[in-house]
């Protein structure tokens, strides 16, 4: 599975969009971006994913760049609860697929 | 999103004993499972995989005869920590996933497991 490099922490204010940046320059063609974010003593929670194209759900957003090689994901206005450690992870869809993490990023969001 | 459900939430055992923990995917049949184990201010560390009617298969490092993992049915994974030790002690997770229906995978609350 390629790796991905996601800056230790980030801050932001609550209310505001919080965009979380991961690079993943090693990805294969077949591989999806996954998010997961994990609160403290609690088992990860999916965000969102996407192969290609930019995707949006109810959580978040996700920016793929064109050559794939970065990702960002968009909380548009977080809030204290959203205050947990953020997985990019990138890995293959069919049969043969596992989710390998890194250490993620902590976002805390500031009232 | 899916739910995945992990029982006990908690558990201490005797050094020497064997802990058994659950992995139910509640709404969906899990063709594949997945077993985390996470110590404390790291990541979550792959144990194992397994499909259902399958062995599982087991990380490098992960000694398979310590952690048993069954996954007999499409909704029940086990993993089984034989003759447990503290340093066993740690933030076990599972994970579940139907790769025919889904690409993402769903994780279970985790279980914390204190050996003492």
């Amino acid at each position: 599975d390629a790796k991905t490099t996601q800056p230790t922490s980030m801050d932001c204010a609550e209310g505001r969009a919080a965009n979380l940046p991961c690079n993943h320059s090693t990805i294969s063609g077949n591989e999806y971006v996954y998010w997961y974010r994990q609160i403290h003593s609690q088992g990860p929670q999916y965000i969102i994913h996407g192969l290609k194209n930019n995707e949006t759900n109810e959580m978040a957003s996700l920016i793929i760049t064109e050559d794939r090689k970065s990702s960002t994901l968009i909380l548009p206005h977080a809030t204290l609860r959203d205050t947990a450690v953020y997985y990019c992870i990138v890995g293959g869809g069919g049969s043969n697929y596992k989710l390998t993490f890194g250490k993620g990023t902590l976002l805390t969001v500031n009232p | 999103g899916a739910v995945v459900s992990q029982h006990p939430s908690w558990v201490i055992c005797k050094s020497g004993t064997s802990v058994k923990i659950e992995c139910r995917s509640l709404d969906f049949q899990a063709t594949t499972m997945f077993w985390y184990r996470q110590f404390p201010k790291q990541s979550l560390m792959l144990m194992a995989t397994s499909n259902e009617g399958s062995k599982a298969t087991y990380e490098q490092g992960v000694e398979k005869d310590k952690f048993l993992i069954n996954h007999a049915s499409l909704t029940l994974s086990t993993l089984t920590v034989t003759s447990a030790h503290p340093e066993d002690s740690s933030f076990y997770i599972c994970s579940a996933r139907d790769f025919e229906v889904n690409t993402e995978a769903f994780f279970g609350q985790g279980t914390r497991l204190t050996v003492v």
